[in-house]
């Protein structure tokens, strides 16, 4: 069964300081992963998308990597702004084959950033 | 540009009514439609998906129903709601399938109450 966890499931920092959220899947075959934010009652918001290939991808002050090998993936949050404050949802895409996209998504980290 | 628009924003309904609520899409044709739901500290659940006019595809078996009349038009439907169907609901699209999973794009959302 296709599966996406995510860690911590909520984590407050302070203004400025940076932060790692971290994504492990059991998504096969893989064909990409994505990190979305998702402000409170708002629709997500694409940050990223990597394919198997792709190891790094950045995104102004976010900064996503995977490790297809260990089916790892972290975001990781430079010099956290109050408007960084929201849910983030690590979503992995398998090949579906002609369905629907083979998305699963992670339940999501919710971040709180305290001035 | 293409935009994605849902309404109502948040709806409050009783056990027993009937629901109906929309989206459309600008900026694009023929694109993947989809429905999902998003309950209290869950992840996001795919509903429904569509790859054109008329085409539903049911991921989860429920109380609710989809369809397609225009092709940039996607409705969720239920003849009488249950209090399980409370929840956040966004419609998404994505550019045609054609083998590869393509970025999805998110709605505003509607807030569903169901008291």
């Amino acid at each position: 069964k296709n599966q996406v966890e995510q860690s911590p499931q909520s984590l407050i920092i302070l203004e400025g300081k940076n932060c790692t959220l971290q994504c492990n899947y059991t998504v096969s075959p893989f064909s990409n992963l994505r990190w979305y934010k998702q402000d409170t009652g708002r629709g997500p918001v694409s940050l990223t998308i990597m394919t198997f290939s792709e190891n790094t991808k950045s995104n102004g002050r976010y900064t996503a990597t995977l490790d297809a090998d260990t089916k790892q993936s972290s975001l990781h949050i430079t010099a956290s702004q109050l408007s960084d404050s929201a849910s983030y949802i690590c979503v992995v895409s398998a090949w579906s084959g002609g369905g629907a996209d083979g998305l699963t998504f992670g339940k999501g980290t919710h971040l709180i950033i305290q001035p | 540009s293409q935009t994605i628009h849902q309404w109502p924003a948040t709806l409050v309904q009783p056990v027993g009514s009937p629901l109906s609520l929309e989206c459309t899409v600008e900026g694009t044709s023929n694109p993947n439609l989809y429905w999902y739901r998003q309950a209290a500290g869950r992840g996001l659940q795919l509903l429904f998906y569509s790859v054109g006019i008329g085409q539903i595809s049911s991921e989860v078996p429920q109380n609710l129903s989809a369809s397609r009349p225009q092709d940039r038009q996607f409705i969720l439907s239920s003849k009488k709601l249950l209090l399980s169907d409370s929840g956040f609901y966004l419609c998404a699209w994505s550019v045609t399938w054609t083998g590869t999973s393509y970025e999805q794009y998110f709605g505003p959302g509607t807030r569903l109450t169901v008291t």
